[in-house]
């Protein structure tokens, strides 16, 4: 029941390889957001969605690609892995309810990859 | 654009005493939401407590509450009667209004040691 899922949780891949994560949602989110974590950076905003088909850069967004085309689905492709893109990647969900902002957001349980 | 500082990398407190962990935000915008995560060595992200912009009262949940100085652009976390099972990693993150798709923007984190 967790309404927000990742895979694969761990992967290494090889420099110069696609890989793609998965985020998958339970819960009908309008938004989906791609981040990773690196250390004494916190997480940074990778892309994001805002609907199906509707997706936008964050703050980190080179050398990544994401694809939306389902509500539930949110990819997030390296076109060619790096060793700069290891990292443990998060996917995270929220809903708006209009003007009021105590929503809050559920993350999945994090991707860690490694790019040897 | 928007901000979030967390100027201590680590620290540490005695178990049952009481810590403060320091959050600084930047933004132009008038509505925004303040929150803070904690991530203990498992990895995931787990919501403590927010405080809204327009929030009068500071926010409580049980041993954690948030000191926020508007003015100072300020969002400390205080967490009373520490326990050993507070050692985690502790970040504090900013959203703007629902017109920036409600991204979260991070700090660096705080590394909280509790000592017995």
């Amino acid at each position: 029941d967790a309404g927000i899922t990742q895979s694969p949780r761990h992967k290494v891949t090889e420099t110069g390889t696609p890989v793609t994560l998965r985020c998958h949602q339970t819960e009908n989110h309008r938004y989906m957001y791609w981040y990773r974590q690196d250390p004494g950076h916190g997480l940074r905003l990778i892309h994001y969605s805002y609907g199906v088909k509707d997706t936008d850069k964050g703050e980190v967004s080179d050398g990544y690609s994401v694809s939306r085309s389902k509500t539930e689905d949110f990819l997030l492709t390296l076109e060619s892995a790096t060793s700069s893109q290891t990292s443990v990647y998060f996917c995270a969900i929220s809903e708006s309810r209009g003007i009021k902002l105590d929503y809050g957001y559920t993350f999945g349980s994090g991707t860690r990859l490694t790019v040897v | 654009a928007q901000k979030i500082t967390q100027t201590q990398p680590g620290m540490f407190v005695q178990e049952k005493e009481a810590v403060t962990l320091d959050c600084t935000y930047d933004t132009s915008d008038q509505s925004y939401g303040l929150f803070w995560y904690k991530q203990p060595s498992s990895g995931e992200m787990i919501f403590l407590i927010y405080q809204g912009s327009y929030d009068e009262q500071n926010a409580t949940e049980g041993r954690y509450s948030l000191n926020f100085q508007k003015a100072r652009k300020s969002a400390n976390l205080v967490i009373s009667a520490s326990q050993l099972g507070d050692s985690a990693m502790y970040f504090c993150a900013m959203r703007g209004p629902p017109r920036g798709y409600n991204k979260l923007i991070f700090g660096a984190g705080t590394r909280l040691a509790v000592h017995p």
